[in-house]
């Protein structure tokens, strides 16, 4: 069965202080990983998709690379604006477009 | 929100009850989805279309209806409602051409089934 964790839970930063984001995932065959992000009251709104192990995507302060087990999102220097939750997702190689195995999320805080 | 309006943006309703979200698109995309987000469970898939009147099962499928027979709209539909519906309720859409895929959220529809 497809699984995606991510961890941790919750994550409170001071104002440029980096951290890293876990997504560990298991699939049958990896068509995709997605990381989205999500603010309150809205619906998540799409950030990158990585395709295979060795893989890197940039937007900003975020970076996500890629493993055969395991997704990372780097955050650099943050600001109180990339207070959000992100979530992670799946998608393996049988199944449609759209069909996503969603992590929980984690819930970051960055404070002045 | 990648003009995909949903509607209601809130509802409360009563066990039993029946109730219908609605998702209305304006990108013209094949495909269109329906989660729901309920706390440490993540986005679950409900159903989703790919085509008018093409429509197939997601993860958590049980108790739920949906229609597509427009494009641009597609309905959800919980025939009697139970409190374990209680959700927030998202649609999604995405292309369908299979390259560079992403899914488009919308804002969500905060359903309290009392």
């Amino acid at each position: 069965e497809d699984q995606v964790t991510q961890s941790p839970e919750a994550l409170r930063l001071q104002e440029g202080e980096s951290s890293s984001l876990n997504c560990s995932y298991t699939v049958s065959g990896l068509r995709g990983l997605f990381w989205y992000r999500q603010d309150p009251g809205k619906g998540p709104e799409f950030l990158f998709t990585l395709y295979s192990a060795g893989e890197e995507k940039e937007k900003e302060r975020l970076k996500a690379t890629l493993t055969k087990k395991e997704s990372f999102l780097h955050i650099t220097a943050p600001k109180p604006e990339d207070s959000a939750t992100y979530l992670c997702a799946v998608q393996a190689s049988g199944d449609s477009w759209g069909k996503l195995q969603f992590g929980a999320g984690t819930q970051v805080v960055v404070t002045p | 929100d990648a003009g995909i309006t949903q509607s209601p943006r809130h509802k409360v309703t009563e066990t039993g009850t029946p109730v219908t979200l609605r998702c209305h698109q304006t990108e013209n995309h094949r495909y269109m989805y329906w989660y729901r987000q309920d706390p440490g469970h993540g986005l679950r898939l409900i159903h989703y279309s790919y085509g008018v009147k093409d429509t197939d099962k997601g993860e958590v499928s049980d108790g739920y209806s949906v229609s597509r027979s427009k494009t641009e709209d597609f309905l959800l539909t919980l025939e009697s409602a139970t409190s374990s519906q209680t959700s927030v309720y998202f649609c999604a859409i995405s292309e369908g051409t299979g390259v560079n895929e992403k899914l488009f959220f919308g804002s969500g529809t905060q359903l309290s089934v009392l």
